[in-house]
């Protein structure tokens, strides 16, 4: 049972480059999130897709997007990547009653030059 | 949202009990408390989650007062492999609009 899958585990960007943060979950779960760790921080919500079909912005959306683009994956997407955009990301997913335990990922370290 | 605050740092020796307070003053009527656990380069994991009273299981158990403006997450007989950080969430169990703060640090010595 694999979980929440996110690749890659590591990237390097130059500023102004794009990517994808790509998530998958096999446990079923409508509700998936997207996070961004900072050193010696915690976490902040990006975006999350609370069912298939929606996406809602959470507390740092911008310079993001997402696609949810089944029930099992949730994609995200820097369009022009900025250096204050350099942090390890989060994918993770629980299901669709708010108070259930969420899983995470492994995480995607970002460094964007 | 309510908002958490939690110790920044704590030390404890190996077979102590480990006592973390966190404190929600703005708690909502249907919000939980949930606590996870986060080692280096990991993603957080679920400890135990409870709405009030005391809430046991096998890793931790959780004491939260009949206000429910406290809680506190007890780590029975620590050992080093428990060094982690530690998070107090308030409202959606994972994640669901759910803000984590920058949790305890805890370090268990030998």
């Amino acid at each position: 049972n694999a979980g929440v899958t996110q690749t890659p585990k590591f990237q390097v960007l130059k500023t102004g480059q794009s990517m994808t943060l790509q998530c998958a979950q096999d446990m079923n779960h409508n509700s998936m999130y997207w996070y961004r760790q900072d050193p010696g921080m915690g976490l902040r919500l990006i975006y999350y897709s609370a069912s298939e079909g929606t996406t809602d912005k959470g507390e740092v959306p911008n310079g993001y997007n997402v696609s949810r683009l089944n029930k099992r994956e949730f994609s995200l997407r820097l369009e022009s990547a900025a250096p204050s955009q350099t942090s390890v990301y989060f994918c993770a997913s629980n299901e669709d009653r708010v108070n259930t335990e969420a899983f995470f990922g492994q995480g995607t370290r970002l460094t964007v030059v | 949202l309510a908002k958490t605050t939690q110790p920044i740092s704590m030390d404890s020796y190996e077979g102590q009990e480990v006592n973390i307070t966190c404190s929600h003053n703005n708690i909502a009527t249907n919000d939980y408390i949930t606590w996870y656990q986060q080692f280096p380069s990991q993603g957080p994991r679920f400890i135990i989650q409870g709405y009030k009273t005391k809430v046991t299981n096998e890793v931790a158990s959780l004491f939260i007062p009949a206000d429910r403006k406290s809680s506190t997450l007890s780590l029975p007989r620590v050992s080093l492999s428990d060094t982690a950080v530690y998070y107090c969430l308030v409202g959606g169990g994972g994640g669901f609009k759910t803000i984590f703060g920058a949790g305890t640090r805890l370090f268990v010595k030998a």
